[in-house]
């Protein structure tokens, strides 16, 4: 049972680059999330799914894009990659259908450095 | 609106001293509240999760908080820190993000080191 799963771990960019960062979770969990984590900043929620063909907005997600095709993953992507998009990218997943109680189960991380 | 705010954004404190996180929160309902965890270079990991009851709740790690409905407050304690505790700690409330939807509305943490 590996629970949540990040790939890749690191990742440096050009500016205008595009890249896909991949969520995979064992757990048989709906809920899955995205979230950026900056100095000073906690973690802010980019984009959510509440099952596999769904998706919504966070906080922050301009300049992002996600997919959920099959249940256990859950696909960020970045089309034009930006210097203000330098972060620590955290996936999570939840099993409650209401989403405000559960546990959130979060993955190792991606360092993502945009030159 | 819902916010977390945790006062302190770096504390210190001697192995095998007492210590005492803050987290107040901001929350129209009844909070459902969160402690997190995160080592050096780490996800984050569930210390511990207050939603109705008894207002003391036992998490891992030896870790407790008390929820005050009246301070909105809901600081995480540690009779006696260790080494292995030094870490970034993040409180967190439950909220409501769009009909029935609930989400995390996190803290920007409070990073513990401890001394030798």
């Amino acid at each position: 049972n590996a629970g949540v799963t990040q790939t890749p771990k690191f990742r440096v960019l050009k500016t205008g680059q595009s890249m896909t960062l991949l969520c995979a979770q064992d757990m048989n969990h709906e809920y899955m999330y995205w979230y950026r984590q900056d100095p000073g900043m906690g973690l802010r929620l980019i984009h959510y799914s509440v099952g596999e063909g769904t998706t919504a907005k966070g906080e922050v997600p301009d300049g992002y894009n996600v997919s959920r095709l099959k249940k256990q993953n859950f696909l960020l992507g970045l089309e034009s990659a930006a210097p203000s998009q330098t972060s620590v990218y955290f996936c999570a997943s939840s099993y409650s259908r209401t989403g405000l109680t559960d546990t959130q189960y979060f993955g190792p991380g991606t360092r993502l450095t945009v030159l | 609106a819902q916010s977390v705010t945790q006062p302190d954004i770096h504390i210190t404190v001697s192995e095998g001293a007492s210590l005492e996180l803050r987290c107040n929160y901001s929350y129209g309902a009844t909070p459902y509240l969160f402690w997190y965890v995160q080592s050096p270079g780490q996800g984050l990991q569930l210390l511990l999760k207050y939603f109705s009851g008894d207002t003391l709740v036992q998490g891992i790690k030896g870790f407790e908080a008390e929820f005050k409905r009246s301070q909105s407050s809901f600081n995480l304690r540690k009779p006696s820190v260790h080494w292995s505790d030094a870490a970034e700690y993040f409180c967190a409330v439950g909220a409501r993000i769009g009909g029935s939807q609930g989400n995390l509305i996190f803290g920007k943490g409070t990073k513990l080191s401890v001394k030798p």
